[in-house]
């Protein structure tokens, strides 16, 4: 089983700030698939943003972006502009290729301040 | 835009009893997947499935547990005896295709919250 660590539990960030949460993986696989995915309090798991391995440029999605080190295996997400709708649990996950599940982190929960 | 709806949103049970947890994926999609969240846990994966069979499964989805899709838009997981371990929240996905590309990122439910007393 792939190993997915989100290293910070909690994190608050005072609104219109920027935060940083931090994802490292263990895999012996060359390609695979990252994403980071979004829990408000509804529970609801959303898509924030995905990366493929093989691909050197990082991801952004509007003020979302990833840092991607392929070779330190972290793949970290960067919230950029704080809104108060950020504030949720943000889970890392795993994909290798040819395969259909999801391997998640703990998870890191965000708390945005007015 | 098109999303995973899944009923009921939440489910009380009596330990033994079976239960069934219903999802509507997108229609487009092909896999189906089903995954738990334990209260304060990770998300953990149970089974994924496609063309009416299993694809996949975890240790964790053992012979109580069972998939189906009874017709062209259900996708159900039904627990057969309820064990109070088996309170958490149950997370329906479905992806475009199962291999990763592109369409094979997973979407998922709003979940289903179930409760065993």
């Amino acid at each position: 089983a792939q190993t997915v660590t989100q290293s910070q539990p909690e994190m608050s960030v005072q609104e219109a700030e920027t935060v940083t949460l931090s994802c490292t993986y263990d895999t012996s696989e060359n390609n695979y698939y990252l994403f980071w995915y979004k829990q408000p309090p509804s529970r609801q798991m959303i898509l924030v943003i995905r990366q493929e391995a093989y691909k050197q440029q990082n991801a952004t999605e509007n003020r979302f972006s990833v840092n991607f080190q392929k070779a330190a295996k972290s793949f970290s997400l960067k919230i950029s502009d704080s809104q108060l709708g950020d504030t949720a649990m943000y889970f890392c996950a795993f994909m290798k290729p040819n395969d259909y599940k999801l391997s998640f982190g703990a998870g890191t929960t965000v708390t945005v301040r007015a | 835009e098109p999303e995973v709806t899944q009923t009921p949103s939440h489910q009380v049970t009596q330990m033994g009893q079976e239960v069934i947890l219903r999802c509507v994926p997108i229609s487009n999609h092909l896999y189906f997947y089903w995954y738990r969240q334990i209260l304060g846990q990770k998300v953990e994966f149970l089974v994924s499935f496609y063309n009416n069979e299993i694809s996949e499964k975890s240790e964790i989805f053992d012979d109580q547990f069972s998939v189906e899709r009874p017709d062209g838009s259900n996708f159900t997981l039904k627990i057969r005896s309820t064990k109070l371990e088996d309170s958490a929240m149950y997370f329906c996905a479905s992806s475009e295709i199962g291999r990763t590309s592109g369409q094979g990122t997973q979407y998922f439910g709003p979940g289903t919250r179930l409760t065993v007393l």
